[in-house]
């Protein structure tokens, strides 16, 4: 069965203090995995989409690396407002164009 | 591009009752998602048309809950006989092909009571 588990659940860090959000997922063959934000109250905002082993996408603070059994979301020196869940979701190949699985996602808090 | 709107964004309902949700989704992009959200879980997929044909339904889609998308345009989530258990975020997301990221809207948040 396919599977994406999401550690730490919950992460708090001092303004400044890099660290890294781990996704570790089980698929019969991997089409795509994505990182999403979340704030509270809102929809999953898309970051990264990530196709193979070795590829590596990077926006502002936030770096996404993969390998053939999970995904790291890197934050350096990140700010109060990087606070918000980081969702985790893979898409298995011949499920092109449809379900997107979930893990339950990393609650990061950041404090000034 | 506006995003995807969905409509309304809350919803309170007494157990039984009969409710829809509306989702636009982003113009030319002809993959549509519905996903539930419950508190500190990841969303789950409930089902995707590509225009107006509906081509994927999760087991989670009880035959209580049915979904359109007339024209391939906007679509519709209703849910009938609603029970406590269906309290949740229903969330949409469209996508321009099976490749390109999901994009979501903020949801509609249905309460039962």
């Amino acid at each position: 069965e396919d599977q994406v588990t999401q550690s730490p659940e919950a992460l708090r860090l001092q303004e400044g203090e890099s660290s890294s959000l781990n996704c570790s997922y089980t698929v019969s063959g991997l089409r795509g995995l994505f990182w999403y934000r979340q704030d509270p109250g809102k929809g999953p905002e898309f970051l990264f989409t990530l196709y193979s082993a070795g590829e590596e996408k990077e926006k502002e603070r936030l770096k996404a690396t993969l390998t053939k059994k999970e995904s790291f979301l890197h934050i350096t020196a990140p700010k109060p407002e990087d606070s918000a869940t980081y969702l985790c979701a893979v898409q298995a190949l011949g499920q092109a164009g449809t379900a997107l699985i979930f893990g339950k996602g990393t609650t990061l808090s950041v404090s000034s | 591009d506006t995003g995807v709107s969905q409509d309304p964004r809350h919803k309170i309902t007494k157990r039984g009752q009969n409710v829809t949700f509306r989702c636009d989704p982003i113009s030319e992009h002809n993959r549509l998602y519905w996903y539930r959200q419950t508190l500190g879980q990841g969303p789950e997929f409930l089902t995707y048309f590509q225009n107006e044909a509906q081509l994927e339904k999760s087991r989670l889609l009880s035959d209580r809950f049915s979904a359109e998308r007339p024209k391939g345009s906007f679509s519709t989530l209703e849910i009938q006989r609603t029970e406590q258990g269906d309290s949740a975020m229903y969330l949409c997301a469209s996508s321009q092909t099976g490749n390109q990221p999901q994009h979501f809207g903020d949801g509609t948040r249905l309460s039962i009571l």
